[in-house]
């Protein structure tokens, strides 16, 4: 399996406070993704990164940033949450090929 | 634009049964295809792939062609087990896109003893 791991695995917050979950990987693979899964939606991407300090938004960016100081360390920022932010989100990396590998998951309550 | 479409679930079957999950595509190019299976608690695992027309991916028994004439990449297998039942996405990455998946919405199978 890919050296993949997300923190925390589960979190509960409320409207209006920031959160920050975080993506580790220990393959120094390039490319870095961070997914959102809800129900009939699939995987949508939030936003992706190329390389150290280079990202790019992705289909459902708005209300997310998201920064990559360290080629291992993927971080993505809900400034401040709503609830249509609820969701299990999901980090993937990719390297020479186009696979990817998926962390386990982190799912995100905003009440 | 580029997207995927798989055929809704639930899907339900017996043990032993035939499997086939259906999945289309829109893409300009020449995207490779993938599917992408998700146990219960458990992010997505590659299952199978396949970068070219009339290319054949397979892994624990499942199969799916790239077929470029009707822009399909139908998921099958001979006989399924309780031990299948999980959520399958079809995906597709666009040539020289930074390796983006786009994602089908996901389907359910069901398979009982």
């Amino acid at each position: 399996d890919a050296g993949i791991t997300q923190s925390p695995r589960h979190k509960v917050t409320e409207t209006g406070t920031p959160v920050t979950l975080r993506c580790h990987q220990t393959e120094n693979h390039r490319y870095m993704y961070w997914y959102r899964q809800d129900p009939g939606h699939g995987l949508r991407l939030i936003h992706y990164s190329y390389g150290v300090k280079d990202t790019d938004k992705g289909e459902v960016s708005d209300g997310y940033s998201v920064s990559r100081s360290k080629t291992e360390d993927f971080l993505l920022t809900l400034e401040s949450a709503t609830s249509s932010q609820t969701s299990v989100y999901f980090c993937a990396i990719s390297g020479s090929t186009n696979e990817q590998f998926f962390g386990p998951g982190t799912r995100l309550t905003v009440l | 634009g580029n997207s995927v479409t798989q055929m809704e679930g639930p899907v339900t079957l017996s043990e032993e049964a035939f499997l086939t999950i259906n999945c289309t595509y829109t893409a300009t190019g020449y995207p490779s295809l993938f599917w992408y299976v998700q146990y219960p608690g458990e992010g997505l695992q590659l299952l199978l792939k396949a970068t070219k027309a009339d290319d054949k991916g397979s892994n624990k028994g499942f199969e799916a062609t790239y077929r470029k004439e009707t822009t399909s990449f139908h998921l099958e297998k001979g006989s399924v087990q309780v031990s299948d039942s999980a959520v399958y996405f079809c995906a597709l990455a666009r040539e020289g896109a930074t390796n983006k998946l786009i994602f089908g919405t996901g389907t359910l199978l069901a398979v009982q003893p």
